[in-house]
C-alpha cells in the first residue's frame, strides 16, 4: 500500500536558516504530493501540492519538487521565520488531485529560534 | 468565509459507551473525509463520501466505526462499544469536489476513559 517516511523531529534552526525536511514515498501508479502545515492552535492547512513527476509546488516562500526517480518530495526554504514553527506533514493522494484519502507521514515538528 | 466545523471540540466517555462525533464542510463542497489522528502521528484516513454516498470507507478500523451523510451535507461520525484505543484526534475535511484541495476542520479530541 502507499506510504509516506519524512524526517522525525524536532528539527530546531536559527532563524535565516536553510531548510530542508525530507518527505518520500511508496505508492502504485501516479500519486499527487502535498505538504500540510499545522500551527500552534489551529488545524491542517494546504501548503504546497505537486500533481506530476517534476512539477514543483511553492508558497509563502517555501518550495518542493516532485521527484519520481527518487521518489522523494523534500521541503526546502532559503530562509526561515520563527512565524514557520509549526508542524510539517508531506502526504500524497493515489488518484491524483486529493479525489481521495490522503496518506500522510508522522509530521516533523519545526522549531525556529529567533 | 466559514470554514470546516466540527463538533464537540472536546468529547470524553467511559469504556463501552456510543459516541457521535459531527462535520459541517464548507457550504457547496461535494466531497467530505474522516481522519484519526493518533498523538505523534499523522492522520490517518478512515472514510471519504462523495455527496451522500461513501466512496471509500477502506480506513475504518472495524465494524465499531460508521459514518453518515445523508444529506450530502453535515456528516456524523459514529462509533460504538468504545475503547480506549480510540482515543485520538478525529478530522474532518472537505472539497469542491473531486481533484480539489481538503479544507481540514479544528477536529474533535475523543478521550476514552
Amino acid at each position: 500500500g502507499n506510504s509516506v517516511t519524512q524526517m522525525e523531529g524536532p528539527v530546531t534552526l536559527s532563524e535565516e536558516a536553510f531548510l530542508t525536511i525530507n518527505c518520500t514515498y511508496t505508492a502504485t501508479g501516479y500519486p499527487s504530493l502535498f505538504w500540510y502545515v499545522q500551527y500552534p492552535g489551529e488545524g491542517l492547512q494546504l501548503l504546497l501540492k505537486a500533481t506530476k513527476a517534476d512539477d514543483k509546488g511553492s508558497n509563502k516562500g517555501f518550495e518542493a519538487t516532485y521527484r519520481k526517480e527518487t521518489t522523494s518530495f523534500h521541503l526546502e526554504k532559503g530562509s526561515v521565520q520563527v512565524s514557520d514553527s509549526a508542524v510539517y506533514f508531506c502526504a500524497l493522494s493515489g488518484r491524483g488531485g486529493g479525489a481521495d484519502g490522503l496518506t500522510f507521514g508522522k509530521g516533523t515538528h519545526l522549531i525556529i529560534q529567533p | 468565509g466559514a470554514g470546516v466545523s466540527q463538533t464537540p471540540s472536546n468529547k470524553v466517555t467511559e469504556k463501552g459507551k456510543y459516541v457521535e462525533l459531527r462535520c459541517d464542510p464548507i457550504s457547496g463542497h461535494t466531497a467530505l473525509y474522516w481522519y484519526r489522528q493518533s498523538l505523534g502521528q499523522g492522520p490517518e484516513f478512515l472514510i471519504y463520501f462523495q455527496g451522500t454516498g461513501a466512496a471509500d470507507d477502506s480506513g475504518l478500523p472495524n465494524d465499531r466505526f460508521f459514518a453518515v451523510r445523508p444529506e450530502g451535507s453535515v456528516s456524523t461520525l459514529k462509533i460504538q462499544r468504545t475503547e480506549r484505543g480510540d482515543s485520538a484526534v478525529y478530522l474532518c475535511a472537505s472539497s469542491r469536489g473531486t481533484d480539489n484541495e481538503q479544507f481540514f476542520g479544528p477536529g474533535t479530541r475523543l478521550t476514552v476513559l
